[in-house]
């Protein structure tokens, strides 16, 4: 069975920090890892894609991945309220096009 | 250009009867998913097609059935519902040769 856990939250986080989001997956066989938001009653928002080891940065979102640990994260800087939502981590096992997703992490940035 | 369609947004129907959900993918698109997600969890995948073909399917009964159409539109149906099927059902795009998913905003389906 393949999976994708994340913590569930909620992760509180001030104005102005660093929030840092995290995902594991149980199969060494996958190759792309995204970063999805979801805001309440809203659909998922692509945020970030990685497909190699170490980080990327898209603005005040970083993405690293750890193939070794099987483990991804994303880090938001400079967290602003608009930033509160569900954080969804997919996997993407081979070529198959099929997403399997973690259940989300809630965040909450407090003013 | 416009991003993914689907209709309708809510639908309220009664345990046994059939659903039909649309969805309209963004210009260029040729592939169109098919997601289940229940409140707090994330999707469940149900379905792929691409050039009308079926291209994956999840761990979804038989009742559960999809086609997509020549102008690449897909159709998601749902034949003898039960409670356990109401749930926000979403639809993605994606280009063929990107894994990256491009989501509607989603069906709301509440079976009572």
């Amino acid at each position: 069975q393949k999976e994708v856990e994340q913590n569930s939250g909620p992760l509180s986080v001030p104005e102005g920090a660093i929030a840092s989001l995290n995902c594991t997956y149980s199969d060494r066989g996958s190759q792309s890892f995204f970063w999805y938001r979801q805001y309440s009653g809203k659909s998922p928002e692509l945020i970030m894609s990685i497909y190699s080891n170490g980080d990327k940065e898209d603005g005040r979102f970083t993405a690293q991945l750890n193939k070794a640990s099987q483990y991804v994260s994303l880090l938001i800087r400079d967290s602003q309220p608009s930033d509160s939502a569900t954080y969804l981590c997919a996997v993407n096992l081979d070529s198959n096009y099929q997403l399997i997703w973690g259940a989300g992490t809630k965040l909450i940035i407090k003013p | 250009d416009a991003g993914v369609t689907q209709s309708p947004t809510h639908l309220i129907k009664t345990r046994g009867q059939q659903v039909t959900l649309r969805c309209s993918p963004i210009s260029g698109h040729k592939s169109v998913s098919w997601y289940q997600q229940v409140l707090g969890q994330g999707p469940q995948f149900i379905f792929q097609y691409y050039e009308k073909e079926e291209r994956g399917r999840g761990n979804f009964p038989d009742r559960f059935s999809a086609r997509q159409f020549p102008n690449y539109s897909s159709e998601l149906n749902v034949n003898a519902l039960l409670l356990g099927d109401s749930a926000l059902y979403l639809c993605a795009s994606s280009r063929p040769e990107d894994e990256k998913l491009f989501f509607g905003s989603g069906t709301q389906l509440s079976v009572l």
